[in-house]
C-alpha cells in the first residue's frame, strides 16, 4: 500500500498570506489528523477529520481549517499567516472508528516557511 | 488531563551501548501509549504500542517498552545501538476526547549515536 502523502513538500509564503496543504491518507483510511511540529512547542494536535465531518479540534486559532472530501483526502488552510506559523506540518491517517484506538501512519509532512 | 514527560531532551551513547528513553505519562483511565521515531525530514513512524494485555512490548527495529502502571512509565529501551539509532523519539498518549481519541505527544528526545 502507498503509504501517507503530503504536497508539497516545501513551502514559502510572506505574512499576511494564505496557505493550503494537501494530504492523501493510505487507502481505507478514513480518519485523517493533523500536527503542527516545531522546535519550541513540540508536536500539537491541529484536527481530525473522519468521513468529511471534523471531530476533534486542538487549540489553534480560527485561522487553522480544513476539510475533508469524500475519498479521505484532506486539505489545510491556513490564512493570514504569521510569523509563527512556520513549522512542519504533519498529516497522520489511520482507520479509527468511534471509541477506536488505531495507530496513527505519518507522512512526510509539509515544511511552511512564513517570511 | 493527560500528558506525557520524556525526561531527557537529548541522550547521547556509543554503538553497541544499551539505549534507555524515558517517558512518564499521566492519566486517569488505563492509557494506550506509543512509541513514534522521527527521522531528519521525514515524518513519525511507528516504533511500537501498547493497548492491553502483556506489558513488555517489542516493536520495530529491535526496541521494546515496559508498562509498568504502578511506575507511571513507558520507558524504551534497545540492548545494542546502532549508528542508524540516531533520531528523535517521541513518547504519545491516546486520549479520549468528546468521544474520539487523539493523540498527546510528549516533547522528544533526540538520540545521538557515536563510534
Amino acid at each position: 500500500k502507498a503509504g501517507v502523502t503530503q504536497t508539497p513538500r516545501y513551502l514559502i509564503k510572506t505574512r499576511g498570506q494564505q496557505v493550503t496543504l494537501s494530504c492523501s491518507p493510505i487507502s481505507g483510511h478514513r480518519s485523517v489528523s493533523w500536527y503542527q511540529q516545531t522546535p519550541g512547542q513540540g508536536l500539537q494536535f491541529l484536527f481530525e477529520y473522519f468521513s468529511e465531518t471534523q471531530r476533534n479540534k486542538g487549540n489553534f486559532p480560527g485561522r487553522f481549517s480544513g476539510r475533508q472530501f469524500s475519498n479521505s483526502r484532506s486539505e489545510m488552510n491556513v490564512s493570514t499567516l504569521e510569523l509563527g506559523d512556520s513549522a512542519l506540518y504533519l498529516c497522520a491517517s489511520s482507520l479509527a472508528g468511534q471509541g477506536m484506538i488505531d495507530e496513527q501512519y505519518f507522512g512526510p509532512g509539509t515544511r511552511l516557511t512564513v517570511t | 488531563a493527560q500528558s506525557v514527560t520524556q525526561l531527557g531532551s537529548h541522550v547521547s551513547v556509543s554503538e553497541g551501548a544499551l539505549v534507555l528513553l524515558r517517558c512518564n505519562y499521566s492519566s486517569s483511565v488505563p492509557p494506550y501509549l506509543f512509541w513514534y521515531v522521527q527521522y531528519p525530514n521525514q515524518g513519525l513512524q511507528l516504533l511500537l504500542k501498547y493497548t492491553t494485555g502483556a506489558t513488555l512490548v517489542k516493536g520495530i527495529n529491535g526496541f521494546e517498552a515496559e508498562f509498568k502502571k504502578s511506575e507511571t512509565s513507558f520507558h524504551l529501551t534497545k540492548p545494542s545501538a546502532h549508528m542508524s539509532d540516531a533520531a528523535e523519539y517521541f513518547c504519545a498518549v491516546s486520549v479520549f476526547s468528546g468521544g474520539y481519541n487523539k493523540l498527546i505527544f510528549g516533547a522528544g528526545t533526540r538520540l545521538a549515536v557515536h563510534p
